[in-house]
């Protein structure tokens, strides 16, 4: 298994362009999630999904979407980059909708200038 | 709303000794607190899961306690080696007003000495 995937694994984006970030596993697993990681504030949940067809918002969604079409990919979309979305964003799975083992992506470093 | 609490931020200490991280989070109504392991410029690495119902968890030289009614967890480091230096972060699954979400602290970060 590859276990979950992210591209890319860095992007450099000027402001106001937008742009997709993919994530993908291959554990069937129901529960994806997105988080951003910035010094000094932690992980911060962005958006989360508890199966095909149904996302909710987390902890700091504004400036973002997603979609969860097929159960293995939860893209995080940029709508229109701002320099307060320059961060790590991670993404996770886990089975089941009740706080299995997290498994955490790479990561993506994103610059927006 | 959960917040979750880890002391300290940072933890330097000679290879061999044992030590101890903590968590602290303020909503008790949980599911589980999960430990993680981040090394720079990495993603993070679960390291043990403590479901809601149980006391402690082990894998190796780790050992996870939780004390869900006073909101606490400990995680024990024994015999510590400059490979575990690395950034610890601990996590608890929501329930109820929090349902679905994984609430993080800011971790600590620890450095191991040979």
């Amino acid at each position: 298994n590859a276990g979950v995937t992210q591209t890319p694994k860095f992007q450099v984006l000027k402001t106001g362009q937008s742009m997709t970030l993919q994530c993908a596993q291959d554990m069937n697993h129901e529960y994806m999630s997105w988080y951003r990681q910035d010094p000094g504030m932690g992980l911060r949940l962005i958006h989360y999904s508890v199966g095909a067809g149904i996302t909710d918002q987390g902890e700091v969604p504004n400036g973002y979407n997603v979609s969860r079409s097929t159960t293995e990919d939860f893209p995080l979309r940029l709508l229109s980059a701002a320099p307060s979305q320059t961060s790590v964003y991670f993404c996770a799975s886990s089975q089941g909708t009740r706080g299995g083992t997290q498994y955490f992506g790479p990561g993506t470093r994103l610059l927006v200038l | 709303k959960q917040e979750v609490t880890q002391i300290p931020a940072a933890l330097s200490v000679p290879e061999g000794e044992n030590l101890v991280l903590n968590c602290s989070f303020t909503d008790s109504a949980i599911y589980n607190l999960q430990w993680f392991r981040q090394d720079p410029g990495k993603g993070l690495t679960s390291l043990l899961l403590i479901q809601s119902s149980q006391r402690e968890q082990t894998s190796g030289r780790l050992n996870a306690s939780l004390d869900k009614s006073s909101g606490r967890s400990t995680l024990y480091i024994a015999a510590s080696q400059p490979g575990d230096s690395a950034t610890y972060l601990c996590a608890v699954f929501g329930l109820g007003g929090s349902n679905y979400k994984l609430t993080f602290g800011k971790g600590t970060l620890l450095t191991v000495n040979p």
